[in-house]
């Protein structure tokens, strides 16, 4: 049974880098067709879509977040992270990793993480 | 970026009755080179993940109950519940994967009436 798991520090200083880290288990994130994406949730709010990669190392990011976005992968630990500069009080959320597909086009997102609060504050 | 607007934003419904949820894509996701529409429905309960219920538009995943369904094409859609169980309380989402980014409504919560 696939599984993924978020990591990372609950709790981020302003214009700090938000850090977290999805560990895939019970399938190997090599998987071909397969994307892993981040995905996150406002106290209270509807899902945004953060960015995706491939076990290659291809990348699609949400235009609106892109300039502040890296996410990378290691198919040698089985897991994909993300990295969100300048943080402000508006990145707090509940940050979920999933998979998804892309072929010619994205597929739905089968399998999601239990999700990580991440708050940022001083 | 295709906007998805869901409606209502939240109902209430009795134990057995139907509720159905809108949505409404502010352009096609409909792929004509193999007819599907690229949109899915989620379930969220409280402090857990979205559950994927519905995708292509139509096709139940595996292990929802088929109480579920979900119609629609082009840019309107129905997510139906049949007769609603006091589980089926949560707030659902839908979304689009015709193009990047991949967006969701803004979800509706149902509720026991």
């Amino acid at each position: 049974q696939l599984q993924l798991q978020e990591s990372g520090p609950g709790l981020v200083k302003p214009s700090e880098t938000l850090s977290l880290t999805c560990t895939v288990s019970g399938a190997s994130i090599s998987s071909s067709s397969y994307y892993w994406g981040w995905i996150r949730q406002p106290p209270g709010k509807g899902l945004e879509w953060i960015g995706s990669i491939y076990y290659s190392g291809s990348t699609y990011c949400n235009p609106s977040l892109k300039s502040r976005v890296t996410i990378s992968v290691d198919a040698s630990k089985n897991q994909f992270s993300l990295r969100l500069s300048s943080v402000t009080a508006a990145d707090t959320a509940v940050y979920y990793c999933a998979r998804h597909r892309y072929g010619s086009r994205w597929s739905a997102f089968d399998y999601w993480g239990q999700g990580t609060l991440v708050t940022v504050s001083s | 970026d295709i906007v998805m607007t869901q409606s209502p934003d939240s109902l209430a419904v009795s134990l057995g009755e139907r509720a159905t949820i809108n949505c409404k894509s502010s352009q096609s996701v409909l792929y004509n080179s193999n007819n599907e529409n690229y949109l899915a429905w989620y379930q969220q309960k409280p402090g857990q993940p979205p559950k994927l219920l519905i995708y292509w538009a139509s096709t139940r995943e595996s292990g929802v109950p088929d109480r579920f369904s979900g119609s629609g094409s082009g840019t309107d859609f129905t997510l139906t519940i049949s007769s609603l169980q006091a589980e089926d309380v949560a707030v659902y989402y839908c979304q689009q994967y015709y193009s990047t980014p991949p967006t969701f409504g803004g979800g509706t919560k149902v509720e026991i009436k």
